[in-house]
C-alpha cells in the first residue's frame, strides 16, 4: 500500500494544462524528503521526468514542471500533447517506525482527449 | 552513460525461485548503487530493495525481507535479484534502476536510468 496518494486519472485536450497531485505525510514529503517524478509510456519502463522537486533532466521538455509544498507535491503539464499520454508516478523517501524506504505514488493516468 | 539490460521473461511455479539479472554498461557496477522495483499487472511501482552506499550493505523493503536476495558480480558488471517462495501475487515486471542523488540519507535520492524490465509469471 503506497504512502503517496495520486489521483487515478486526469485528462485534458491538446494544448491544455493538467496537474497531478502527490499527497504524502510528515514521515516523507513533510520531513523534507525530495520528490521526483517518472513518466511511464504504455509498455515501457519508467523514465525520470523531474528530480529534486523541480529539476528537469536534459531532454525533458519545459512543458513539464513541478513543485513541492508542505506534505504535497504537484506535476504540471502545459500545452498537453498526444505523446504525453502515459502513467505518471511521484517518488520520495519515507522514514517511519517500521523503517526507512523509498516510496512511490499510486500513479496517475493522463489521457489526452 | 549508464545502460541497463535485463534478462528475459520467466515462468515459474508457486514455491519456486527466480533470479533476474541486470547487466550494466557504460559504467562499472562498483561505481553505481543498484535498486530493484517491481510492478504487478495494472498496478503501481513498488521498491523492493537496493544498495545503501552509506552502510555498504543491501537494504530490503520489510515486505520482502527473508525472501529476496540482491547480489552483484563485479567481474561481469551484472546485478542479480533472486526472489524465493514465489506465489501468484509475485507475478510482475521487475526493474533494476540505478540510484542518483546526493548525501546518503535517502531523502535526496532518485532512480535513473531503469532497465527495460523482466516479466516474471508465477502460475501452476
Amino acid at each position: 500500500q503506497s504512502v503517496l496518494t495520486q489521483p487515478p486519472s486526469v485528462s485534458g485536450a491538446p494544448g491544455q494544462r493538467v496537474t497531478i497531485s502527490c499527497t504524502g505525510s510528515s514521515s516523507n514529503i513533510g520531513a523534507s524528503s525530495d520528490v521526483h517524478w517518472y513518466q511511464q509510456l504504455p509498455g515501457a519502463a519508467p523514465k525520470l521526468l523531474i528530480y529534486l522537486n523541480n529539476n528537469r533532466p536534459s531532454g525533458v521538455p519545459d512543458r513539464f514542471s513541478a513543485s513541492k509544498s508542505g506534505t504535497s507535491a504537484s506535476l504540471a503539464i502545459t500545452g498537453l500533447q498526444a505523446e504525453d499520454e502515459a502513467d505518471y508516478y511521484c517518488q520520495s523517501y519515507d522514514s517511519s517506525l517500521s523503517g526507512s524506504h523509498y516510496v512511490f505514488g499510486t500513479g496517475t493516468k493522463v489521457t489526452v482527449l | 552513460q549508464v545502460q541497463l539490460v535485463q534478462s528475459g521473461a520467466e515462468v515459474k511455479k508457486p514455491g519456486a525461485s527466480v533470479k533476474v539479472s541486470c547487466k550494466v554498461s557504460g559504467y562499472t557496477l562498483t561505481e553505481l548503487s543498484m535498486h530493484w522495483v517491481r510492478q504487478a499487472p495494472g498496478k503501481g511501482l513498488e521498491w523492493m530493495g537496493g544498495f545503501d552506499p552509506e552502510d555498504g550493505e543491501t537494504i530490503y523493503a520489510q515486505k520482502f525481507q527473508g525472501r529476496v536476495t540482491m547480489t552483484e558480480d563485479t567481474s561481469t558488471d551484472t546485478a542479480y535479484m533472486e526472489l524465493s517462495s514465489l506465489r501468484s501475487e509475485d507475478t510482475a515486471v521487475y526493474y533494476c534502476a540505478t540510484e542518483k542523488g546526493y548525501d546518503s540519507s535517502g531523502s535526496h535520492i532518485w532512480f535513473d536510468p531503469w532497465g527495460q524490465g523482466t516479466l516474471v509469471t508465477v502460475s501452476s
